[in-house]
């Protein structure tokens, strides 16, 4: 069945440092792919999409290439802020009506 | 203008006891979700409607029961609650075939049960 994996977490950096999440993803077919962020006490909104093969998704410094050959879905921000503290999740499109399936979640915490 | 709302955002309540959560969206989506997000994080969908019609139904214990009165409306009754059942809810909504749409998700009701 689909399955997407994200590298563990927590992780913690530092202001400004680069971040890179990992996501890999199996499925039948070419599915959307999706990175949702939920910031402290509210609901996931998306943060980027691709939906297609070489396709790059980026929104707020953050960005996502949709990589057929290795199944990835790296999320990555060249200078990270405090107040990029949240869970971030990657998730891959279903068949029809939506039906998402999301990743673990990767808890980021950035200091000053 | 609240795009999801969910009511309540906290629910604390007995071992045994029913309870109801309600989502109401006013985005003009036909399809609307109920998922749990568990104390590591992790999201698992459990319902899916689509113009008050069952579309997932995923593995779920059947003391949980959803009802769409309209498509703009996800109600969640959950019966003879468990520990087990606390978690975080979330409810969302798209638009139908929505295999490339967003979904938005409401704040989430947290469920407590003692």
């Amino acid at each position: 069945g689909n399955s997407v994996t994200q590298m563990e977490g927590p992780v913690t950096l530092s202001e400004e440092a680069f971040l890179t999440i990992n996501c890999t993803y199996t499925a039948t077919g070419y599915p959307s792919l999706f990175w949702y962020v939920q910031y402290p006490g509210e609901g996931l909104q998306l943060l980027l999409k691709a939906t297609k093969a070489d396709d790059k998704g980026s929104n707020k410094g953050f960005e996502a290439t949709y990589r057929k050959e290795t199944t990835s879905f790296h999320l990555e921000k060249g200078s990270v802020q405090v107040s990029d503290s949240a869970v971030y999740f990657c998730a891959q499109g279903g068949t029809s009506y939506g039906k998402l399936t999301f990743g673990q979640g990767t808890i980021l915490t950035v200091h000053p | 203008d609240t795009a999801v709302s969910q009511t309540p955002k906290y629910l604390v309540t007995q071992m045994g006891n029913d309870k109801s959560i309600k989502c109401e969206q006013n985005l003009g989506h036909d399809t609307m979700y109920w998922y749990k997000q568990d104390s590591k994080k992790f999201l698992k969908i459990m319902f899916s409607y689509n113009n008050k019609e069952l579309i997932i139904n995923e593995t779920v214990p059947n003391r949980f029961s959803p009802k769409s009165p309209d498509k703009a409306h996800l109600n969640l009754h959950i019966n003879s609650l468990e520990l087990g059942d606390s978690a975080v809810y979330f409810c969302a909504s798209s638009y139908a075939g929505a295999a490339n749409e967003k979904l938005f998700f409401g704040s989430g009701t947290q469920l407590s049960v003692l």
